[in-house]
């Protein structure tokens, strides 16, 4: 079965850059979606379709996907995007989700 | 605007049953597939089943299937999950979500608040 590969945790200074990734063997030639989820919350997307962002999500969320590799980039990174962060992507009609990564932010 | 409210969590016994209902409202159900998604106590994510906008196609993780089952009654506009030979392992939040596509990229915008589901004598 197809599996996706987070590192659990990830930790970034306020106002820099995050980067969370996500591997899959040839992720790039699948779409990934990336979900936040802060405790005790449902998830939300914050981008499908490798790059696109849902409306209503800042800026400051970028995705990309090539390679073996998809990549959530948070720039300029505040106290509030602290959370957990999931990849997603489709295995034929199955969906998978990566193991998770936890961002702090301090 | 989109709501998918759960029910029907609560303590089972190993081995016994339960039924998951998910009241979606805000838009067309019966033009959308929906999914389950659940969440061990601590832990990530994990599929567990998906099915089509008719109710004619349905998809299961290896970990469920056999024992639990996928439906909807669209006149409803409700998502069911049933679960029997329920397993310790089976504990967790259920949360269901509706699958929205753009251009054949189908992604889960929408997620309700879930429901905790937990197995135990």
């Amino acid at each position: 079965s197809y599996e996706l590969t987070q590192p659990p945790s990830v930790s970034v200074s306020p106002g820099q850059t995050a980067s969370i990734t996500c591997s899959g063997d040839k992720l790039g030639n699948k779409y990934s979606c990336w979900y936040q989820q802060k405790p005790g919350q449902s998830p939300v997307l914050v981008i499908y379709q490798d790059s696109k962002r849902p409306s209503g999500i800042p800026e400051r969320f970028s995705g990309a996907n090539s390679g073996n590799t998809a990549t959530l980039t948070i720039s300029g990174t505040q106290a509030m995007d602290e959370a957990d962060y999931y990849c997603q992507a489709w295995d034929s009609s199955s969906v998978v989700f990566g193991g998770g990564t936890k961002l702090t932010v301090l | 605007e989109v709501h998918l409210l759960e029910s029907g969590g609560g303590l089972v016994q190993p081995g016994g049953s339960q039924r998951l209902s998910c009241a979606a409202s805000g838009f067309t159900f019966s033009s959308y597939a929906m999914t389950w998604v659940r969440q061990a106590p601590g832990k990530g994510l994990e599929w567990v089943s998906g099915i089509s906008d008719s109710g004619g196609d349905t998809y299961y993780a290896d970990s469920v299937k056999g024992r639990f089952t996928i439906s909807r009654d669209n006149s409803k506009n409700t998502l069911y999950m049933q679960m029997n030979s329920l397993r310790a392992e089976d504990t967790a939040v259920y949360y269901c979500a509706k699958r929205d596509c753009t251009g054949g990229v189908c992604y889960f915008q929408y997620w309700g608040q879930g429901t905790l589901v937990t197995v135990s004598s």
